[in-house]
């Protein structure tokens, strides 16, 4: 099955600096690759996925880049905010397949 | 709309016992699944269903079983609840299945204790 690997666990960045969060994935079958960002206490909630069949995708200050040979993709957020401050899942899934599998998570700390 | 809900919020329950948990979606979505988040761990699927009247195993189903009764409801049952069961509970509703890049929608969580 689908094995996703996420770093760092944790990651504290000041204020205005950028934050990146890496993730990789096992089965060259994954074709859709969400990211979730959960507050404490709170559910996870969707911030922005990328299909196999793209590169890059941005919104506004975030964004996911995939590099399908390496297995790779990686999330971008700049101009970090103390709200960006949460806990954020990678996850991968196959088209054939009804198994989202997450990444163990990284707690992002914004410095103000 | 009030998307996907969980009941209850918070159990404790004593070894032994037993317990199900409700999940409820008003989005009309075809699948849904149940998760646990143990720290440090991620999230884990237990079961999941592809429609009404349907289930399947996740990647961590033991000591667990559910229903699908209503397309609407998915519920997930304890029949004999372990101190290993302590966790936060998801429940997940989605229009397509995952794989095809859809967004899951997310419950608020059942946090539960089993003493």
């Amino acid at each position: 099955g689908e094995n996703v690997e996420q770093h760092p666990s944790t990651l504290s960045v000041q204020e205005g600096d950028s934050a990146v969060i890496k993730c990789t994935y096992s089965d060259s079958a994954s074709n859709y690759f969400p990211w979730y960002k959960q507050e404490l206490g709170k559910r996870p909630q969707l911030i922005i996925d990328i299909r196999s069949n793209v590169g890059e995708k941005k919104d506004q200050r975030i964004a996911v880049t995939l590099n399908k040979t390496a297995k790779h993709f990686s999330l971008h957020i700049t101009e970090t905010q103390p709200e960006d401050s949460a806990v954020y899942f990678c996850a991968a899934i196959g088209a054939g397949s009804y198994q989202l599998t997450f990444g163990k998570g990284t707690k992002l700390s914004v410095i103000p | 709309n009030a998307g996907v809900t969980q009941t209850p919020k918070f159990r404790v329950l004593k070894t032994g016992q037993s317990m199900t948990l409700l999940c409820a979606q008003d989005m009309n979505h075809e699948y849904m699944y149940w998760y646990r988040q143990d720290p440090g761990m991620g999230l884990r699927l237990i079961h999941y269903s592809v429609g009404e009247g349907t289930t399947a195993k996740g990647e961590v189903p033991d000591g667990y079983n559910v229903s699908r009764l209503k397309k609407q409801n998915f519920l997930l049952g304890l029949e004999s609840a372990a101190p290993s069961q302590t966790s936060v509970y998801f429940c997940a509703s989605s229009q397509i299945a995952g794989g095809l890049g859809n967004e899951q929608f997310f419950g608020p969580g059942t946090r539960l204790t089993v003493l």
